[in-house]
């Protein structure tokens, strides 16, 4: 079991580039997450998917953010354009029944 | 909506002495508990849940927790720490199969 893995572990762009982020959950899990933690906001959800399908997408925090889940195997989670306050460790996890598993991270850092 | 206070940011403790740190939650029919560890620059372990069953659970690293209904808590304890506890921990509840955590305490072990 390779856990929840999630590309690349860090990213720095500029301003108004957008930026993509990869996850591959666990094999067999059905439900995906995708969380953002910063000092000032801790961790928050942003969506989550179940069997693919996006269930609660309330936390995005603007239209710049977008997620896919094109099928069991890979999500992504874009923001176009990005912006400096976007700046945050982005986490994915991936569940089966009340096991939540997260993947690394990736730390997005926009200049 | 249900939501995880966690009243400590910050524990210091001393090594091998014994540690609680302190976990409400708002009240609810049924809830599933949770705590996971982060150490520095890494994703989040978990540590120990509780679904049901014993109020008492044991995780992983020594760790144990109570969920305590009539208190609304559940307290992540260990009878003695070591140099490499020293992390971020975060209480988490799940609630329509997500899971919202609390703002964090980081347990501080000095030699």
């Amino acid at each position: 079991d390779a856990g929840v893995i999630q590309s690349p572990r860090h990213e720095v762009t500029e301003m108004g580039q957008e930026v993509t982020l990869r996850c591959k959950p666990i094999s067999g899990h059905n439900s995906l997450f995708w969380y953002r933690q910063t000092m000032m906001r801790g961790l928050e959800l942003l969506i989550y998917f179940n069997n693919n399908v996006p269930i609660d997408d309330s936390g995005m925090p603007e239209d710049r953010f977008s997620a896919k889940m094109p099928n069991a195997s890979f999500s992504t989670l874009k923001i176009q354009p990005s912006e400096p306050r976007d700046s945050a460790v982005y986490f994915c996890a991936s569940r089966r029944s009340y096991g939540y598993t997260f993947g690394s991270g990736t730390r997005l850092t926009v200049v | 909506a249900q939501s995880v206070t966690q009243l400590d940011s910050q524990v210091p403790v001393f090594e091998e002495a014994p540690v609680e740190l302190r976990c409400n939650y708002s009240s609810s029919v049924s809830v599933y508990l949770f705590w996971y560890v982060q150490y520095p620059n890494q994703g989040l372990q978990l540590l120990l849940k509780y679904l049901s069953g014993s109020t008492l659970v044991k995780g992983i690293n020594g760790f144990e927790a109570e969920f305590n209904k009539s208190q609304t808590s559940f307290h992540l304890r260990k009878p003695s720490v070591h140099i490499s506890d020293t992390a971020e921990y975060f209480c988490a509840v799940s609630e329509a199969n997500k899971l919202i955590f609390g703002t964090g305490t980081l347990l501080a072990v000095q030699p």
